[in-house]
């Protein structure tokens, strides 16, 4: 069955802080793995997008990481900031149907 | 526009009644797709539009759930004899084509539902 893992549920840093978020998934044969930023009551905002031949790609400080060998994905956060605080969503598309496998998010909180 | 609107932001109705949520997606995008999400859940996928037709209907969960995009651009989900279970909060989003979308989609805010 076709799955996308998220650890942790939630994490709370200091400002400042770095922070690695993954993500493992059994989405198989895979098309490409999305990571979203979604805010209390907004929609997920598009961060990455990697397809099978992409090690790793960055957004700012954003800097997401793929192992298709593996099946898994890690998007590392620096120098956090209070904006970040929001949950964060792996997306795996399935290359045989494109549709979107969505993980349950990490539940991420900068504190001051 | 410039980005997904969703309207309205929230409805609250009673268990039974119908419901019509409404998404106005960004001009020129062809592809419209609802998701709904339950509290600390990721988004489920429910319909997928390319144009006016559906494309992908797979996610509706029953046949009290229908949805219709006229003219190819803005969108209205309907729930008949809603349910307590319904309650969530659906999710549009649309892009320029489909499926294949490198750039990703962009999402409305959502409309939350809840049935009492």
């Amino acid at each position: 069955k076709n799955q996308v893992e998220q650890s942790p549920q939630s994490l709370i840093i200091l400002e400042g802080k770095n922070c690695t978020l993954q993500c493992n998934y059994t989405v198989s044969p895979f098309s490409n793995l999305r990571w979203y930023k979604q805010d209390t009551g907004r929609g997920p905002v598009s961060l990455t997008i990697m397809t099978f031949s992409e090690n790793t790609k960055s957004n700012g400080r954003y800097t997401a990481t793929l192992d298709a060998d593996t099946k898994q994905s890690s998007l590392h956060i620096t120098a956090s900031q209070l904006s970040d605080s929001a949950s964060y969503i792996c997306v795996v598309s399935a290359a045989s149907n494109y549709q979107l496998i969505w993980g349950a998010g990490t539940k991420l909180i900068i504190k001051p | 526009g410039a980005g997904v609107s969703q309207t309205p932001s929230n409805k609250v109705t009673e268990k039974g009644k119908y419901v019509e949520l409404r998404c106005d997606p960004i001009s020129g995008h062809t592809a419209l797709y609802w998701y709904r999400q339950s509290l600390g859940q990721g988004p489920e996928f429910l319909i997928y539009f390319q144009g006016t037709g559906a494309a992908d209907d797979s996610g509706l969960p029953n046949d009290r759930f229908f949805a219709v995009r006229p003219e190819g651009s803005v969108s209205t989900l309907k729930i008949q004899r809603t349910e307590r279970g319904d309650s969530a909060v659906y999710l549009c989003a649309s892009s320029p084509q489909g499926y294949t979308d490198s750039y990703g989609y962009t999402f409305g805010s959502g409309t939350r539902l809840t049935v009492v």
